[in-house]
């Protein structure tokens, strides 16, 4: 699976809008980015995920380049309880493939009221 | 649906015990992973299942770990002669396999080896 890079941390204030990247330089075509968060002591959340296309539900929207090499997940007003640590993973399509996630150390994003 | 549950949700135990943990999937999904996640880390792969076949195993699956899926519903891990470094959260996840299949995951299972 393709390897992604995340900042460690962030912050953001309370209301305004959080914006998180994520590096997929080696995605392929046939990889989905999937974004999932952990509040702490939880077990990690579905947030949203994408192939090509940008995507929008009642939780956030993600921004795919042209390219696909990067993301950005955003949340259009945060707020305290969207203090978790967000992790980007890309996942194959194929049924043949692994079909495990693969979490990288992901990013503490902390907002701030 | 009230999504993935895990039990218990705590569990303290002296080193050598043997432990179970028990998860029940979304009623609908097919399939069942089994993840470890330890303090300051992401959630690690352990084994999955498809129905009641145990499809893939990680190598950190040792040979005191087993895992079943008897009838394709309800899952469990038993950690056998349990020791200090087993102490972590165990999570599990289930999806409905085709097309991106989404994993949902329960709230975990704590561990504590003293």
């Amino acid at each position: 699976d393709a390897k992604t890079t995340q900042p460690t941390s962030m912050d953001c204030a309370e209301g305004r809008a959080a914006n998180l990247p994520c590096n997929h330089s080696t995605i392929s075509g046939n990889e989905y980015v999937y974004w999932y968060r952990q509040i702490h002591s939880q077990g990690p959340q579905y947030i949203i995920h994408g192939l090509k296309n940008n995507e929008t539900n009642e939780m956030a929207s993600l921004i795919i380049t042209e390219d696909r090499k990067s993301s950005t997940l955003i949340l259009p007003h945060a707020t305290l309880r969207d203090t978790a640590v967000y992790y980007c993973i890309v996942r194959p399509l194929w049924e043949g493939s692994a079909r495990q996630l693969t979490f990288g150390s992901g990013t503490q994003l902390t907002v701030l009221p | 649906d009230t999504g993935v549950s895990q039990n218990p949700r705590h569990k303290i135990t002296k080193r050598g015990q043997n432990v179970t943990f028990r998860c029940d999937p979304i009623s609908e999904h097919n399939r069942l992973y089994w993840y470890r996640q330890t303090l300051g880390q992401g959630p690690e792969f352990l084994t999955y299942f498809q129905n009641e076949a145990q499809l893939e195993k990680s190598r950190l699956l040792s040979d005191r770990f087993s895992a079943e899926r008897p009838k394709g519903s309800f899952s469990t891990l038993e950690i056998q002669r349990t020791e200090q470094g087993d102490s972590a959260m165990y999570l599990c996840a289930s999806s409905f396999s085709g097309g991106p299949e989404t994993q949902y995951f329960g709230p975990g299972t704590r561990l504590l080896v003293l």
